[in-house]
């Protein structure tokens, strides 16, 4: 199907673990984001990619890292889950960076 | 600190009757405003947007108007129906690096 899918849309892991939430589009779109959304916070970005090879951090990118060797696909990692990473996330692509992102339908990761 | 502020968490409306969403910024530099609408389990969606160099943009039920000199802009929904229930986030270009700063979020309820 087109569009933007996350996978998985649930994620139950272990403080210390490794994790990686996948996000693949299929518009070509050239930019991709992650965000996490907590109560009170609203979305926030933590890291997001220009085109294939190109990455950046965002507001909270601190234990995640991020890859995008293809254009469609955006992968995000906790190499050592903690529980201040539970949370939702989601991810998004655009046409361009000043133009409206598109939204997977999330990742909710509760991390024990 | 906050650069996009939702003061109000929630709102409740009759449905037939206008809604409006508030949403303040701290940034005289951002350029280019977005609505988003959320429902439960679902991605953010794209509502309307506004550039700084517009004070109002229309689209069917929905406006969006823009006072750059005091920071803020509201989505109006006129008239409001239950289907609009949702939570509205607005958002911010920050042009220099093509980063949406997004605000808390305010949880819509249209009552029939």
């Amino acid at each position: 199907d087109a569009g933007i899918t996350q996978s998985p849309r649930y994620k139950i892991t272990e403080t210390g673990r490794q994790v990686t939430l996948m996000c693949h589009q299929t518009w070509s779109h050239s930019y991709m984001f992650w965000y996490r959304q907590d109560l009170g916070h609203g979305l926030r970005l933590i890291y997001y990619s220009a085109a294939a090879d190109i990455t950046d951090k965002g507001e909270v990118p601190d234990g995640y890292v991020v890859s995008r060797s293809k254009t469609e696909n955006f992968p995000l990692t906790l190499e050592s889950a903690t529980r201040s990473q539970t949370s939702v996330y989601f991810c998004a692509s655009s046409v361009s960076g000043n133009n409206e992102q598109f939204f997977g339908p999330g990742t909710r990761l509760t991390v024990l | 600190d906050q650069q996009v502020k939702q003061n109000s968490p929630s709102l409740s409306v009759q449905e037939g009757r206008i809604s409006i969403l508030n949403c303040d910024y701290t940034n005289s530099m951002f350029d280019y405003f977005l609505w988003y609408k959320k429902y439960p389990a679902e991605g953010p969606t794209f509502l309307i947007s506004i550039s700084s160099i517009k004070d109002k943009n229309e689209d069917g039920r929905f406006t969006v108007f823009l006072n750059k000199s005091a920071k803020h802009l509201s989505l109006h929904i006129v008239p409001s129906q239950p289907g609009d229930s949702a939570v509205y986030f607005c958002a911010a270009l920050e042009m220099e690096t093509y980063k949406y700063i997004f605000g808390t979020g305010t949880r819509l309820k249209v009552l029939a």
